[in-house]
């Protein structure tokens, strides 16, 4: 099983609409978890940060559910602009780990 | 503050040859991570650089290698190129505090002909 499993998409949207991701992740030990955006042949940028407690920024929120590892992502009044690839990263540490584990990503295309 | 800058942005080889791609950290950062992003795949884990030692790598074979200055910059090295090894090369550093992101460099777009 993958360490991080996303729902590749593609997910076509109209400008305005409510979109959500999901994200799963195999290892209960994983600590920190992140949502990261690629635009085509760029590199990949960090959106947000997830807390236990949910967290929001702007038109995005992210939630976190440690018992089920799972993690969402929701983006509100979609634009144009959000069109990319998201990405979910989980960050799990030990003695001789302490790399990213991200997603294959989920692809967002908002049309007019 | 300068983000994470990698060199050259764009290579192109042919097989069998040998490539040197370099990274420098964002001010203060110790770790370095490589990966590669194949063409319409996910990023694939590299290598993980921390106060000049490898800490990790991940599966890609012997001919994928690397080191980090005493500045934390880095170098990824690749000997006898293969045409699969065309891919966007990424760095990143991170901040070894707790629960902190990786920042990524532009890349290098690495073509083997």
């Amino acid at each position: 099983r993958k360490e991080v499993e996303q729902d590749p998409g593609p997910f076509n949207v109209p400008e305005g609409a409510t979109v959500a991701f999901n994200c799963t992740y195999s290892n209960s030990a994983s600590q920190s978890f992140f949502w990261y955006r690629q635009d085509c042949r760029k590199e990949p940028k960090l959106l947000m940060s997830v807390y236990s407690s949910g967290n929001e920024d702007g038109r995005f929120t992210a939630q976190l559910n440690r018992a089920s590892q799972y993690i969402s992502l929701l983006i509100r009044d979609s634009k144009l602009s959000d069109s990319a690839t998201y990405l979910c990263v989980v960050n799990r540490r030990g003695s001789t780990l302490g790399r990213l584990y991200f997603g294959r990503g989920t692809q967002l295309t908002v049309w007019p | 503050e300068a983000g994470v800058t990698q060199s050259p942005t764009h290579l192109i080889k042919t097989r069998g040859q040998q490539v040197t791609l370099r990274c420098s950290p964002i001010s203060g950062h110790t770790s370095v991570y490589w990966y590669q992003q194949a063409l319409g795949l996910g990023l694939q884990f590299l290598l993980w650089y921390d106060e000049g030692e490898e800490r990790n790598r991940g599966n890609f074979p012997p001919r994928f290698s690397g080191r980090q200055f005493p500045n934390y910059s880095s170098e990824l090295n690749v000997n006898a190129l293969e045409l699969e090894d065309s891919a966007l090369y990424l760095c990143a550093s991170e901040n070894r505090g707790r629960n902190q992101p990786q920042h990524f460099g532009d890349g290098t777009r690495l073509s083997i002909l």
